[in-house]
């Protein structure tokens, strides 16, 4: 089954600063979702886009998906100390419905 | 806000004893989840529940695992015999449709000994 790759896999900024983080996946999907993980917590949801959407936005964050390329974007606007986490695209595809395929993360720092 | 909650936050046990893993998902959430992710690796998915039963399991989720609904309000994640692979942080999650997003709760840490 297929997974998402994040890249980078670390990535350390200054406070004020964007963050972007890619997802790169091989087959087609039905949706696509980022996650936040702080250290040894659990999961929090943060955006979700169809595979017929190209964008989406919540607060500081944006989500472009290019479904030609098969990879997507999770960009951060002037982050924050708190946004330090890591970062996971999930997917939705091929005949499943219920099961998302997490990557390996993408593990954001933002030194103050 | 509503939260999904799981317990132990912590479960030691002996390689071969049974455990039982405990959730409480979101009350007006249909679908629910179990996912693990074992130390420094991917978070991967067990199985998902739906309309009381299993409506989909991954390779992993063999005949050593067992999830339940016993009520209303309680969704339960039993591994028969456990094994030292088995430990893991498990994540328990629930979502209000099919194509929405996750809510996990905040994990239970298994280690088997």
């Amino acid at each position: 089954s297929q997974q998402g790759e994040e890249d980078p896999q670390a990535l350390s900024i200054q406070e004020g600063e964007n963050a972007t983080m890619n997802c790169s996946y091989k087959t087609s999907i039905n949706n696509l979702q980022w996650y936040r993980q702080n250290s040894g917590r659990g999961l929090v949801h943060l955006i979700l886009i169809r595979s017929n959407e190209r964008e989406k936005h919540s607060g500081r964050l944006r989500v472009t998906l290019d479904t030609s390329k098969k990879s997507s974007s999770l960009l951060i606007t002037a982050s924050r100390a708190a946004d330090t986490a890591s970062y996971f695209c999930a997917l939705s595809s091929g005949g499943s419905n219920y099961k998302l395929t997490f990557g390996k993360g993408t593990l954001l720092t933002v030194n103050p | 806000e509503p939260e999904v909650t799981q317990t132990p936050s912590h479960q030691v046990t002996q390689m071969g004893q049974e455990v039982i893993l405990r959730c409480v998902p979101i009350s007006n959430h249909l679908y629910f989840y179990w996912y693990r992710q074992i130390l420094g690796q991917k978070v991967e998915f067990l199985v998902s529940f739906y309309n009381n039963e299993i409506s989909e399991k991954s390779e992993i989720f063999d005949d050593q695992f067992s999830v339940e609904r016993p009520d209303g309000s309680n969704f339960t994640l039993k591994i028969r015999s456990t094994k030292l692979e088995d430990s893991a942080m498990y994540f328990c999650a629930s979502s209000e449709g099919l194509r929405t997003g996750l809510f996990f709760g905040p994990g239970t840490r298994l280690t088997v000994l």
